[in-house]
């Protein structure tokens, strides 16, 4: 299985949106609801941001979005501060019990 | 509150096998609504799904480890276990373990990580 394509860097002013995709296939995120994005600052461990496509757990502001179209996944990230710099990750179920995680975006606030 | 703590050695040879320990507290690995995961991330790169293993020892790995891995659980001492044969220099890496939530589909709790070197 291969990662799922993200872009490398996104980047936005304080208060600014960006928005980051997360692209596979009809096998892993065109083909099931199970797709979820983590936020991992440096040397730290990752965070579950959403859930289920665009569920958000407990405490994380809803200034985090997400969707999917087809094979395509999207997180935005609306209203951008300086604790959102950090790399993203999509992960997406893949069938047959397999998971499959994105390349990562590194979020740069400018 | 659930923590989970990954152990093991820091620094393992070429064509040796890595073993690797997750001990989990405030959530029992008995529980069939988790999945218990290996998750690791090579220097300077992106997040890798190594496979999980379920309370009842049924397993699932990523094909790309060509049948390296195996997996198991300890429900006596809330733990489980990852050990990954004949390693190279592309296993070393950042190992995390992470209970996955089954009806939601999402990784909840992740360990803080530890660094496996492979060399000689």
């Amino acid at each position: 299985q291969s990662a799922l394509t993200q872009p490398p860097s996104a980047s936005g002013s304080p208060g600014q949106s960006v928005t980051i995709s997360c692209t596979g296939t009809s096998s892993d995120v065109g083909g099931y609801n199970s797709v979820s994005w983590y936020q991992q600052h440096p040397g730290k461990a990752p965070k579950v941001m959403i859930y289920e496509v665009s569920k958000r757990p407990s405490g994380v502001p809803d200034r985090f979005s997400g969707s999917k179209s087809g094979n395509t996944a999207s997180m935005t990230v609306s209203g951008l501060q300086a604790e959102d710099e950090a790399d993203y990750y999509c992960c997406s179920y893949a069938g047959s019990n397999n998971f499959v995680f994105g390349t990562g975006t590194k979020v740069t606030v400018l | 509150q659930v923590q989970l703590q990954e152990s093991g050695p820091g620094l393992v040879k070429p064509s040796e096998t890595l073993s690797l320990t997750c001990t989990v507290s405030g959530t029992p690995v008995s529980s069939g609504s988790y999945l218990w995961t290996w998750i690791r991330q090579p220097p300077g790169k992106g997040l890798e799904w190594i496979g999980y293993i379920y309370y009842s020892g049924n397993s699932n790995n990523n094909p790309s480890l060509k049948g390296r891995v195996t997996m198991s659980v300890d429900t006596s001492k809330n733990q489980f276990s990852l050990n990954l044969s004949s390693v190279t220099d592309a296993d070393t890496a950042v190992y995390y373990c992470a209970r996955f939530l089954v009806g939601n589909s999402y990784f909840d709790y992740c360990g803080q990580g530890t660094l496996v070197t492979v060399s000689s």
